[in-house]
């Protein structure tokens, strides 16, 4: 059963423009993590933020999370024709002693030079 | 460079053939993970090992066995392949259960 849900399924922008990718999830978590995955490639683990965080940055990306809401968005500044890919969001779910993941259905991004 | 390695890279095989997909990672991670992912469905999580000697069933088990004698290996065996199972492989590994994932490039395994 799929937690994570992502929104927009597909997104295309211009080179330099800004990209929001959304997830929305439905369980407690402990973290919530954002993937990326290049066309034939295995995933790319990209930010991991935990339960008791609300933004967190690595470069050019920017994560957000709100429990209340059950949500997270993943913010790419500036981007480039190298970001295009499928951008995944994970959840660990709170409770019980395995520690897996539940990944969403992704969210294609084609940026356009 | 260190990462995961998987083999085969594609296959096509026969139903009710039996088939081994390798997996080996030489980060010297605890836990290990098999996905399939599938058009439309997203990654889901077939079996998983925590630490060498312990396997767990994940969303869609049925049709899979694993094994994991060792710390960096963690093969998935289909018994009996059925069209069904046609899919992209991936094997991924973390340092512990609870840290970010490394993945495999996938196995693309059509079912005939």
């Amino acid at each position: 059963s799929q937690q994570g849900e992502e929104d927009p399924q597909a997104l295309s922008i211009q080179e330099g423009e800004n990209a929001t990718m959304n997830c929305s999830y439905k369980t407690s978590i402990n973290n919530l993590q954002w993937y990326r995955q290049n066309s034939g490639r295995g995933l790319v683990h990209l930010i991991l933020i935990r339960s008791n965080e609300r933004e967190k940055h690595s470069g050019r990306l920017r994560v957000t999370l709100d429990t209340s809401k059950k949500s997270s968005s993943l913010l790419i500044t500036a981007s480039r024709a190298a970001d295009t890919a499928s951008y995944f969001c994970a959840t660990e779910n709170s409770g019980g002693s395995n520690y897996k993941l539940t990944f969403g259905k992704g969210t294609l991004l084609t940026v356009n030079p | 460079i260190a990462g995961i390695t998987q083999a085969p890279t594609s296959q096509i095989l026969a139903a009710g053939r039996r088939m081994t997909l390798r997996c080996t990672q030489d980060m010297r991670h605890n836990a290990m993970y098999w996905y399939r992912q599938d058009l439309g469905l997203g990654l889901r999580l077939i079996h998983y090992s925590n630490t060498a000697g312990t396997t767990g069933k994940g969303e869609v088990p049925d049709g899979y066995s694993v094994s994991r004698a060792n710390t960096d290996d963690f093969p998935l065996t289909l018994a009996s392949a059925v069209p069904s199972q046609t899919s992209v492989y991936f094997c991924a590994s973390s340092s512990f259960s609870n840290q970010p994932q490394h993945f495999g490039d996938g196995t693309r395994l059509s079912i005939l």
